[in-house]
């Protein structure tokens, strides 16, 4: 499986900042995804980062809060904007290289902690 | 939209024991079914996953059981282990849906030695 290297693992950041997650993948890969796990909770998929196009959004995600960039095959970043407390969050990036988008595999994380 | 419910919430078993933790889907459109093990401060790790055209699948001390008819996954661990302790966590993604997994609320698994 791919390796995902995400930056930062961890921060603290202040309430009213906006802070860009970087995700890089050691192999070209079919499709990136964000996903957030809030605390002591499960996952839920923010968005379909698109090569070279605007990101694909599940309901309840906006690109305004939650802007997402993947100029190549391996490279995606997310940014959360203007944060919040209610923020506090594991922010995941994942990867499939399966054309129906199956067997995900999860970066290691990015935990913010917002005061 | 699909809903994916995940029992029991927490689970403690001897070593060596077997554990057992259920799923049940709400889309029978649902054709792909993951197992995530989370340990503490990492990210989730797939350990298994069944197609909906198969209706077991093993590796080593894992495996996985599909009854579509029911709507219904488990994950299996036999001989268990101090190092299996984690949070697992069961998904379900429907055909049409690239990447979306809908994940269960997850089982906290502890194994003592």
């Amino acid at each position: 499986s791919a390796v995902i290297s995400q930056k930062p693992s961890r921060d603290i950041c202040q309430r009213g900042t906006s802070l860009t997650i970087q995700c890089q993948v050691d192999s070209q890969v079919t499709m990136m995804f964000w996903y957030r796990q809030q605390p002591g909770q499960s996952l839920t998929l923010i968005a379909t980062a698109n090569q070279g196009s605007e990101a694909t959004y599940e309901s309840g995600f906006v690109i305004d809060k939650f802007p997402i960039s993947r100029p190549n095959l391996t490279f995606s970043t997310l940014t959360v904007s203007n944060m919040s407390p209610e923020d506090s969050s594991i922010y995941l990036c994942s990867v499939s290289d399966s054309p129906s988008g199956n067997t995900i595999y999860f970066g290691e994380g990015s935990w913010l902690t917002v005061v | 939209g699909e809903n994916v419910e995940q029992h029991p919430s927490t689970l403690s078993v001897q070593e060596g024991d077997s554990a057992v933790i259920k799923c049940t889907y709400s889309d029978s459109a649902s054709n792909y079914f993951p197992w995530y093990k989370q340990e503490l401060g990492k990210g989730p790790q797939l350990i298994i996953d069944i197609r909906s055209n198969v209706g077991e699948k093993k590796d080593q001390r894992i495996a996985v059981t599909l009854n579509k008819t029911a709507k219904h996954f488990s994950l299996h661990i036999t001989e268990t282990q101090p190092e299996d302790s984690a949070v697992y966590f069961c998904a379900a993604q429907w055909a049409g849906s690239q990447g979306n997994l809908i994940f269960g609320k997850g089982t906290k698994l502890s194994v003592k030695p």
